[in-house]
């Protein structure tokens, strides 16, 4: 299976400031579509996982602005351009390429300093 | 509004069974391949079992196969998942959750989820 690897796992952020977080996968992500199949999913205390992106840098509906996906092959940035409190919560990269399965990173706990 | 709800989940005896139940609403159930998800405690998440809607085609993790059985009946808008011989290390929260944004292609992951059922294996 596809191994995603997220740096750095913990992300304490003063409020207002930018955040980035890293996600590199073991294969490239790039499909024989042509689409790079990278999801991101925030998961706030208590709640389930939302997902925020997919296709690298398509944001879902619903999504504040401030998020952003970029990257290509096998590395991938998810930035926040400035973190807000409700952005408290774990954030995970996923791969769909080479479904099935799909494969998660561990996560990076974004917290405000 | 688009709704998944689990139920099911308990604590049970390791060597148990359980079979946990996730009701749909909102939108065609019978429209849309299906997944479980779980997440261990303070863990992160793990893709458990998929159900093609046009196939019947199941796919399970390894840690699960031969143990868990994943089935829908689209006539009562559910998707259950039956476990067997569990383990502790079967403990987590069981989500079930499904692609429908961007056409429901499937590789883009899964933008619709429940509020989880808990699974405690313990003796």
């Amino acid at each position: 299976d596809v191994v995603m690897t997220q740096s750095p796992l913990s992300l304490p952020v003063t409020l207002g400031q930018p955040a980035s977080i890293s996600c590199r996968s073991s294969q490239s992500l790039v499909y024989s579509d042509g689409n790079t199949y990278l999801s991101w999913f925030q998961q706030r205390p208590g709640q389930s996982p939302r997902r925020l992106i997919y296709k690298v840098s398509n944001r879902d509906s619903g999504v504040p602005v401030r998020f952003s996906g970029s990257g290509s092959g096998t590395d991938f940035t998810l930035k926040i351009s400035r973190v807000e409190a409700e952005d408290v919560g774990v954030y995970y990269c996923m791969q769909g390429t080479h479904w099935p399965p799909y494969t998660f990173g561990q996560g990076t706990k974004l917290e405000i300093k | 509004e688009v709704q998944l709800v689990e139920s099911g989940g308990g604590l049970v005896q390791p060597g148990g069974s359980l079979r946990l139940a996730c009701a749909a609403s909102g939108f065609s159930f019978s429209s849309y391949d299906m997944n479980w998800v779980r997440q261990a405690p303070g863990k992160g998440l793990e893709c458990v079992s998929y159900i093609s809607v046009t196939t019947g085609a199941t796919v399970y993790a390894d840690s699960v196969k031969g143990r868990f059985t994943i089935s829908r009946d689209n006539a009562k808008n559910s998707l259950y998942l039956q476990m067997n011989s569990l383990r502790d290390e079967d403990t987590a929260v069981y989500y079930c959750a499904f692609t429908v944004g961007d056409g429901g292609i499937i590789r883009n992951g899964m933008d619709v989820w429940g509020q989880g059922t808990t699974v405690t294996v313990s003796s």
